[in-house]
């Protein structure tokens, strides 16, 4: 059953806490993002990843960090520099230039 | 950077009518535009894909219209039905590096 998966649904931080958000594909896809949605905005872009072992910066990519280690997998890391890390967070992935099929979405909110 | 537009942010319709969803964007040098659905608290559906060389696109009871000289797209629902009631987002790809740009989204309530 190919897709996107994201883990956890929600994710709780505590001030000071690094928090680690969890993005698997297993639909072969060279590429993957993250994005930052909130209320009332459009989404907008973290990081994105074409190919492993490579990254660039998008739009909000400050007190964020990835890793693109292997193709199927693109975590991304809430750092305690993040001071308004609440939103919601969405992993996509592609073929080059083709359709982004989005995950189910992480919840973060801060305790 | 390229802004993209969506009027109304949100719309109510009775059961029955036709939905016209509007998207501007400011450069028009794209290499597709998409339009994506989302359910409250869900990730995105895409729902019609438009090449930049392309006029429409067409999927069941949805339209899509592409006029890329004056920067707009027009997502049209025929004959709406509770079920269509969502958030609709659209999203503009870059030519030069397939980079998304996102519209805030309009959210449609289609009342029984």
């Amino acid at each position: 059953d190919g897709g996107i998966t994201q883990s956890p649904k929600y994710l709780f931080r505590k001030e000071g806490q690094n928090v680690t958000l969890s993005c698997e594909q297993n639909l072969n896809h060279d590429a993957m993002y993250w994005y930052r949605q909130d209320p009332g905005q459009g989404l907008r872009l973290i990081y994105y990843s074409q190919i492993v072992n490579d990254f660039q910066k998008g739009d909000i990519a400050e007190g964020y960090s990835v890793s693109r280690e292997k193709k199927e997998s693109f975590p991304l890391t809430v750092t305690s520099a993040q001071k308004n890390p609440t939103a919601f967070y969405l992993c996509a992935s592609s073929h080059s230039g083709a359709t982004q099929y989005f995950g189910p979405g992480t919840r973060l909110l801060v305790l | 950077k390229q802004e993209v537009t969506q009027i109304p942010a949100a719309l109510s319709v009775p059961e029955g009518e036709n939905l016209v969803l509007n998207c501007s964007f400011t450069d028009s040098a794209i290499y597709n535009l998409q339009w994506f659905r989302q359910d409250p608290g869900k990730g995105l559906t895409s729902l019609l894909l438009i090449q930049s060389s392309q006029r429409e696109q067409t999927s069941g009871r949805l339209n899509a219209s592409l006029d890329k000289s004056s920067g707009r797209s027009t997502l049209y629902i025929a004959a709406s039905q509770p079920g269509d009631s969502a958030t609709y987002l659209c999203a503009v790809a870059s030519s030069n590096d397939y980079k998304l740009s996102f519209g805030a989204g309009t959210t449609v309530t289609v009342r029984a």
